[in-house]
């Protein structure tokens, strides 16, 4: 069965601080890929997706995520962080033309003003 | 389009009654799925229906449990008899899939708040 892994659990950064969330999953063959925001007690977001093309995608709110297949790898940045980027962020992973739509357990990120 | 609406917003119950969530999907999705997050597990997937049929229920964690899609544009989520550990927010989210990449993304609705008492 295909998984997603996040590597940070919760991550801690000061205002301005560049940001990099790892993604990584075990599907072998093709797939979308996508990144989820939830805000404090908010449901969760689009912030960006993949789906063929430019593996360096660019978001909302400044987010960008790049997409490397060999290393089956889709993580997500963003070069100055802000106070209101406090949430919880989801990588999650479908097989192309499929439903197994798998996410991650999530990075709390918070963001010190 | 109104997006993915959900009923109640909150629900607080005591142990042992019935509750049931509401999902309203976005009108034209043919997948809605029903998820429950907790601070201790995260976000699961329960079930999800594509064209009203449930496809994968593996996610539901016990008979208590039991959802329905009667048609296109409502799908419930029922628990009974209801228990403290049952707490959590519940979500359900719709997609649309087609032969074309790029509409695969799951669209939210606002949650449901489940307190079991």
């Amino acid at each position: 069965a295909q998984s997603v892994s996040q590597h940070n659990h919760h991550v801690i950064l000061s205002e301005a601080a560049s940001l990099e969330l790892g993604c990584n999953y075990s599907y072998g063959g093709t797939v979308n890929l996508f990144w989820y925001v939830q805000y404090p007690g908010q449901h969760l977001q689009l912030l960006l997706k993949y789906f063929s093309g430019d593996p360096l995608v660019k978001g909302i709110k400044g987010f960008e995520a790049e997409f490397i297949k060999s290393k089956f790898s889709f993580n997500l940045r963003k070069p100055s962080v802000q106070w209101s980027d406090t949430a919880e962020y989801f990588c999650a992973v479908e097989e192309n033309y499929g439903q197994n739509f798998v996410f991650g357990p999530g990075t709390r990120l918070s963001v010190l003003p | 389009d109104a997006g993915v609406i959900q009923s109640p917003r909150h629900e607080v119950t005591e142990m042992g009654q019935e509750v049931t969530l509401r999902c309203k999907p976005i009108s034209g999705h043919d997948y809605l799925f029903w998820y429950r997050q907790t601070m201790m597990r995260g976000l699961e997937l329960l079930i999800y229906f594509n064209n009203n049929v449930p496809i994968d229920d593996s996610g539901m964690p016990e008979d208590r449990f039991s959802a329905k899609m009667p048609n296109a544009s409502f799908s419930t989520l029922k628990i009974q008899p209801s228990e403290p550990r049952d707490s959590a927010v519940y979500f359900c989210a719709s997609s649309s899939t087609r032969r074309v990449r790029g509409t695969n993304e799951q669209f939210f609705g606002p949650g449901t708040r489940l307190t079991v008492l």
